[in-house]
């Protein structure tokens, strides 16, 4: 079946350490995203990449690093420098005018 | 700037009723694009319905029908006879903020359906 995989579904962080969170595709999309959403509140855009070998800062990038080298994958670190890492992060795909795809999340706590 | 408004934290509905969830946007760019998304406490986004700022009709899939009023700026959600599987957040979310694909959404803060039997 195609889809989006993200993993792990949870993560813990020591104060200080780099991360990475993976989304993988098999839908054959050209785009995907990446999107961080805090309790209560709706989802904001990371980063985003149309095509592989380029990806665009969304609204939040800072503390944030993504990388496109395969049209089904793109990572996403959290770097040391992101203040406030907790949240439930979303990966998302989508190709021309479809509606994007959504995966299940990775729940990243902070320890 | 583009900005995406939903006015109910929460809401309840009666099994088997319909229930109406508010939307309100706000651009300058002609051409949009709305969306509806439930998140089930799982947390997968799970797409609902969507409305181009072009099309004349209102967009309608199975239960759900968008109330879209363009002279308004609301994209309201109707969910037509309630079943205890629809209790869950909505969002709302626009498309063409970033241009390019459609993917580059903003969200709304959400509401909060609760079902009851």
């Amino acid at each position: 079946d195609g889809g989006i995989t993200q993993s792990p579904k949870y993560l813990f962080r020591k104060e200080g350490q780099n991360v990475t969170l993976s989304c993988e595709q098999n839908l054959n999309h050209d785009a995907m995203y990446w999107y961080r959403q805090d309790p209560g509140q709706g989802l904001r855009l990371i980063y985003y990449s149309q095509i592989v070998n380029d990806f665009q800062k969304g609204d939040i990038a800072e503390g944030y690093s993504v990388s496109r080298e395969k049209k089904e994958s793109f990572p996403l670190t959290v770097t040391s420098a992101q203040k406030n890492p907790t949240a439930f992060y979303l990966c998302a795909s989508s190709i021309g005018p479809q509606e994007p795809f959504f995966g299940q999340g990775t729940r990243l706590t902070v320890v | 700037a583009q900005k995406i408004t939903q006015t109910q934290p929460g809401m309840f509905v009666q099994e088997k009723e319909a229930v109406t969830l508010d939307c309100t946007y706000d651009t300058s760019d002609p051409s949009y694009g709305l969306f509806w998304y439930k998140q089930p406490s799982s947390g997968e986004m799970i797409f609902l319905i969507y409305q181009g700022s072009y099309d004349q009709q209102n967009a309608t899939e199975g239960r759900y029908s968008l109330n879209f009023q363009k002279a308004r700026k609301s994209a309201n959600l109707v969910i037509s006879a309630s079943q205890l599987g629809d209790s869950a957040m909505y969002f709302c979310a626009m498309s063409g903020v970033y241009g390019g694909s459609q993917g580059n959404l903003i969200f709304g803060k959400g509401t909060k359906l609760s079902v009851k039997p």
